[in-house]
């Protein structure tokens, strides 16, 4: 079945150190998102992707980084200028037809704590 | 920048009864697309309806349908016959035209289906 993949579900970062939550999409997809979502609250944009080898930053970029090798992958890797990463992270993808109001999906999400 | 307002941060409502969300945004486009996602206890983002702008008629999906105010820039999802499984986050999303699918979501409406 086409879907998002993001792995792992869970994921704990230790003070400094870097982590990466992966993100695999098998939709054919153009584009690609990364959000950031706290407890009762809604999703906010870290950097998405709309072509292989090029990506953007969103609202909260800050303490993050990603990249775009293939089409299919979008990692994120949470650096320790992260100072508060503790949150649950989703990735998403949708079909770019050149502003025709595509849906993005989403992938089941990873919770990211700290220890 | 468009922003959107969810002003109801918890409603409940019983089963089989009717219940609306309400969504405010404020926007200097013309043209644009609005969402409205669900996010159940497994924090899944599913779409729930996808409502154009430039389209008069409201869109429906099942027992979901949306009222959509251009002028008062109003977004309301009506939930119909509601069950169980409708107990979720809510959230409004909007997309600007020509701008490569990008969300900017509310804050969310937290729904509770009574037995």
């Amino acid at each position: 079945d086409g879907g998002i993949t993001q792995s792992p579900k869970y994921l704990f970062r230790k003070e400094g150190q870097n982590v990466t939550l992966s993100c695999e999409q098998n939709l054919n997809h153009d584009a690609m998102y990364w959000y950031r979502q706290d407890p009762g609250q809604g999703l906010r944009l870290i950097y998405y992707s709309q072509i292989v080898n090029d990506f953007q930053k969103g609202d909260i970029a800050e303490g993050y980084s990603v990249s775009r090798e293939k089409k299919e992958s979008f990692p994120l890797t949470v650096t320790s200028a992260q100072k508060n990463p503790t949150a649950f992270y989703l990735c998403a993808s949708s079909i770019d037809l050149g502003g025709a109001g595509q849906p993005q999906h989403f992938g089941d999400g990873t919770r990211l704590s700290i220890l | 920048a468009q922003t959107v307002t969810q002003s109801q941060p918890e409603m409940s409502v019983q089963e089989a009864e009717t219940v609306t969300l309400s969504c405010t945004y404020d926007t200097s486009e013309n043209n644009y697309y609005l969402f409205w996602y669900k996010q159940p206890p497994s924090r899944q983002m599913i779409l729930v309806i996808r409502q154009e702008a430039y389209k008069q008629q409201n869109a429906t999906e099942n027992r979901f349908s949306v009222n959509f105010q251009k002028a008062a820039k109003s977004f309301s999802l009506k939930i119909s016959d509601s069950q169980l499984g409708d107990t979720a986050m809510y959230f409004c999303a909007f997309m600007k035209d020509n701008a490569g699918n990008m969300l900017t979501f509310g804050g969310g409406t937290r729904l509770m289906v009574k037995p």
